[in-house]
């Protein structure tokens, strides 16, 4: 199976919370991030968590990690139009540089 | 503004012919990685390079070819394209090799 997965895709109203989830699967991760990919456009760093802790929040963003059971997630607050994308996860593997990403979420915002 | 620039930004080129993607950061950052991106599968680690003067392979690394003359620049090469090559291509740069990694807009690369 995939090293890191992610659900494909997510809908949520304008306004409500969106909560996108990922499971990795190497405890030896030092970060895990999440970026965000717009149409046509490179992965833009949206937020990213040491091993050692359990939440960030950073504005709207709230990233949870249980490392128990190898779970990320991020909750984005107020979810608006301008937050459509594909959201990635991606872990260091072995606490380096080499990055594995899951296959991304495609979050869609509507009215 | 300080970031990353890829060229070109797309290219459709005949199989068997011989390329180079262009990649340069002005952060001064100390490594540099290329990714793939294909539908499906995320992104690849291809090659990288934690300082000027070495590089390490990836996941992905047979067919391409890197070289880090300079902190700068980080070209990537294919000898000779394959259809499989076709995908969407990304440089990234951090400042050292545990730090967050920063992206490109891409090159789209199409082998025909």
């Amino acid at each position: 199976g995939e090293d890191v997965e992610q659900s494909l895709f997510l809908s949520v109203r304008e306004g409500d919370s969106s909560v996108i989830n990922c499971t990795y699967t190497d405890s030896s991760s030092t970060y895990l991030y999440w970026y965000k990919q717009e149409p046509g456009a490179g992965l833009q760093l949206l937020t990213y968590i040491f091993s050692n802790m359990d939440m960030k929040q950073d504005q709207r963003l709230t990233v949870l990690l249980n490392k128990k059971d190898k779970h990320l997630s991020l909750r984005i607050a107020d979810t608006q139009t301008g937050d459509s994308a594909i959201y990635f996860c991606a872990e260091s593997k072995g606490g380096g540089n080499k990055l594995t990403f899951g296959t991304g979420t495609q979050l869609k915002v509507e009215l | 503004i300080a970031g990353i620039t890829q060229a070109p930004t797309s290219q459709i080129l005949a199989a068997g012919r011989r390329m180079t993607l262009r990649c340069t950061q002005d952060m001064r950052h100390n490594a540099m990685y290329w990714y793939r991106q294909d539908l499906g599968l995320g992104l690849r680690l291809i090659h990288y390079s934690n300082t000027a003067g070495t590089t390490g392979k990836g996941e992905v690394p047979d067919g391409y070819s890197v070289s880090r003359a300079n902190t700068d620049d980080f070209p990537l090469t294919l000898a000779s394209a394959v259809p499989s090559q076709t995908s969407v291509y990304f440089c990234a740069s951090s400042e050292n090799s545990n730090q967050p990694q920063h992206f490109g807009d891409g090159t789209r690369l199409s082998i025909l």
